[in-house]
């Protein structure tokens, strides 16, 4: 079965702090693997797409790569506003337009 | 601009009443998608279209129904017959065939 999975749940970080959060994945042929940013009570914002093991894409303080099993998104130097739930999501295997979506890393920058 | 627009933003509800949740887009997007998001869980996928007059029920499509008569609206139905309707519903739109989608700012439904 399809499934995504995020970790932490939760992170809290001080101002300036790097840290990265994870995507694993379990799907047969992966066809991209997305991620999304959303603040409280707004829709997804998307971020990146990754398609192939060793990708790499940067916007501003963070940064998303790519594995065989696994994704990673490194936030460097994080600032308050970078405080959002962070969401990934992959196609579902056989179709090219389902997502199955992670529950999301919720990250709270500390000034 | 081009984007996805969702009314109303806030929606209450009384039990046994069905209501109409919209969707726009002017993306030219072909594919559209509605979802349902619960506190501390992902998003669940409702129901989607890939071209006008058509569309799939995705994981959860009991007590909702849609329609796609114009390429640009996909507007979700929420029935009585929904158990559990209080939830933030998103919808998106996509075009390429490698998934990007692209979300709406969403509806916050309450049942009182």
């Amino acid at each position: 079965e399809d499934q995504v999975t995020q970790s932490p749940e939760a992170l809290r970080l001080q101002e300036g702090e790097s840290s990265s959060l994870n995507c694993s994945y379990t799907v047969s042929g992966l066809r991209g693997l997305f991620w999304y940013r959303q603040d409280p009570g707004k829709g997804p914002e998307f971020l990146f797409t990754l398609y192939s093991a060793g990708e790499e894409k940067e916007k501003e303080r963070l940064k998303a790569t790519l594995t065989k099993k696994e994704s990673f998104l490194h936030i460097t130097a994080p600032k308050p506003e970078d405080s959002a739930t962070y969401l990934c999501a992959v196609p579902l295997s056989g179709s090219a337009r389902q997502l199955t979506f992670g529950s999301g890393t919720q990250l709270t920058v500390l000034p | 601009d081009g984007g996805i627009t969702q009314s109303p933003k806030y929606l209450f509800r009384k039990e046994g009443q069905n209501v109409t949740l919209s969707c726009e887009q002017n993306l030219n997007h072909d594919a559209m998608y509605w979802y349902r998001q619960d506190p501390g869980q992902g998003l669940r996928l409702i129901y989607y279209s890939q071209i006008v007059n058509d569309f799939q029920k995705g994981d959860i499509a009991e007590g909702y129904s849609v329609s796609r008569e114009k390429k640009e609206s996909f507007p979700l139905t929420v029935t009585s017959a929904q158990k559990n309707p209080t939830a933030f519903y998103l919808c998106a739109s996509s075009i390429s065939r490698e998934g990007e989608q692209f979300f709406g700012p969403g509806t916050r439904l309450t049942v009182l």
